[in-house]
């Protein structure tokens, strides 16, 4: 149980485009998620706090006009990187945390963006 | 605020050798704390927890001790293999601001070698 999906695992763009990654959370409710960069070989960096039906609470430093984040589910979470460009490219990694449970996240596998 | 500090890598060792991860950790309240595995080109797997002092989390032969004296939660496992080389987190999650939102390490990326 408590299994996250992530879709697409990774895609590659043009610079100017926008891409749109999905979080689900398979099995279980999930009212917060939370969206990750990951540099390579660094740890992941929070970027965003997701509560279903709910605005995003960004991180300092994250654009919410580029990086657009909505939850219209209990299940589902987007993430969406608008006018991409390539220092945009990165490991995304989305959690979800279980409803009633704050200890605890299960992650998702990851998404690869690469902007060219 | 809450932090958490992991020895730094690779940990480069020879199968069945004894492994040991470090991991420390500042935190204004009573936190919950972690062990993340990230295998190459996936996301993070939770590995085992513990909630409360003295509590002992363990999981495929790894283990990980609250000391809440010593302020650790390190990362021990008495045989590794080859199948175990992949980056390793540490995080915490407490109630700062009402919100339980994780504070991780840099990671510590294990290798072993056959």
């Amino acid at each position: 149980g408590a299994v996250v999906s992530q879709h697409p695992s990774w895609v590659i763009c043009k610079s100017g485009t926008s891409v749109k990654i999905e979080c689900r959370s398979l099995d279980f409710q999930a009212t917060t998620m939370f969206w990750y960069r990951q540099f390579p070989k660094q740890s992941l960096m929070l970027m965003a706090t997701s509560n279903e039906g709910s605005k995003a609470t960004y991180e300092q430093g994250v654009e919410k006009d580029k990086f657009l984040i909505n939850h219209a589910s209990l299940t589902l979470s987007t993430l969406t990187v608008t006018s991409a460009h390539p220092e945009d490219s990165s490991f995304y990694i989305c959690s979800a945390r279980l409803a009633g449970s704050y200890n605890e996240q299960f992650f998702g596998p990851g998404t690869r963006l690469t902007v060219l | 605020g809450n932090s958490v500090t992991q020895m730094e890598g690779p940990v480069t060792l020879s199968e069945e050798a004894f492994l040991t991860i470090n991991c420390t950790y500042t935190a204004t309240g009573y936190p919950s704390l972690f062990w993340y595995v990230q295998y190459p080109g996936e996301g993070l797997q939770l590995l085992l927890k513990a909630t409360k002092a003295d509590d002992k989390g363990s999981n495929k032969g790894f283990e990980a001790t609250y000391r809440k004296e010593t302020t650790s939660f390190h990362l021990e496992k008495g045989s590794v293999q080859v199948s175990d080389s992949a980056v390793y987190f540490c995080a915490l999650s407490d109630a700062s601001g009402g919100s339980y939102i994780p504070t991780f390490g840099r990671g510590t990326s294990l290798i072993v070698h056959p």
